[in-house]
């Protein structure tokens, strides 16, 4: 089955500078690979995605790389805010169907920005 | 607003009672929810993909006895755990997707933080 590893841990920074998340994923197959920001006690929501027939995509102040031969994907959070402190999932997925994704996710990192 | 409507977000019960965790699609149908697990400081563990109208289907290590998956409409799945045990205790997370189709986003419920004494 898939694996997908996820790096750093924890990540500090500093308020305004900026916050890379790395993830390997092993099954060539999967094409879909979403972020997930995670607040303490509460549900994973979902912050971008990027499928694999594009290579980049941005959402202000986050975007999401993807390079299908290294099979990585990483997430950018620039000038980073205080609220952006949470812990973050990436995941991947591979075709499963017609109903829907089955996400394997990566462990996590939990970023924390000092004010 | 949430897509994904799950209930209770906590309870408590002692060892070797059961619980039922229900997780329902709002405004939208889902024949297919997947159920997670979460221990602290963790990753979402895949236990079960439930599908309407048929069997769920369980990630391996999973025992299907214990978790028991309905999904008996298309807005709604049910988990129950039986027979907890204190090793049970975890934050259970369900999960649907919006539009038919891989590749479309996945909504998580809000959660069930289950606590067995």
């Amino acid at each position: 089955g898939e694996n997908v590893e996820q790096h750093p841990s924890t990540l500090s920074v500093q308020e305004g500078d900026s916050a890379v998340i790395k993830c390997t994923y092993s099954d060539s197959a999967s094409n879909y690979f979403p972020w997930y920001k995670q607040e303490l006690g509460k549900r994973p929501q979902l912050i971008i995605d990027i499928r694999s027939n594009v290579g980049e995509k941005k959402d202000q102040r986050i975007a999401v790389t993807l390079n299908k031969t290294a099979k990585h994907f990483s997430l950018h959070i620039t000038e980073t805010q205080p609220e952006d402190s949470a812990v973050y999932f990436c995941a991947a997925s591979w075709p499963f169907g017609a109903a829907g994704n089955k996400l394997t996710f990566g462990g996590g990192t939990r970023v924390l920005v000092k004010p | 607003g949430a897509v994904v409507s799950q209930h209770p977000s906590w309870v408590i019960c002692k060892s070797g009672t059961s619980v039922k965790i229900e997780c329902r699609s709002l405004d939208f149908q889902a024949t297919t929810m997947f159920w997670y697990r979460q221990f602290p400081k963790q990753s979402l563990m895949l236990m079960a993909t439930s599908n309407e109208g048929s069997k769920a289907t369980y990630e391996q290590g999973v025992e299907k006895d214990k978790f028991l998956i309905n999904h008996a409409s298309l807005t709604l799945s049910t988990l129950t755990v039986t027979s907890a045990h204190p090793e049970d205790s975890s934050f259970y997370i369900c999960s649907a997707g919006r539009e038919l189709g891989y590749n479309s986003p996945l909504h998580f419920g809000n959660g069930t933080r289950l606590t067995v004494t």
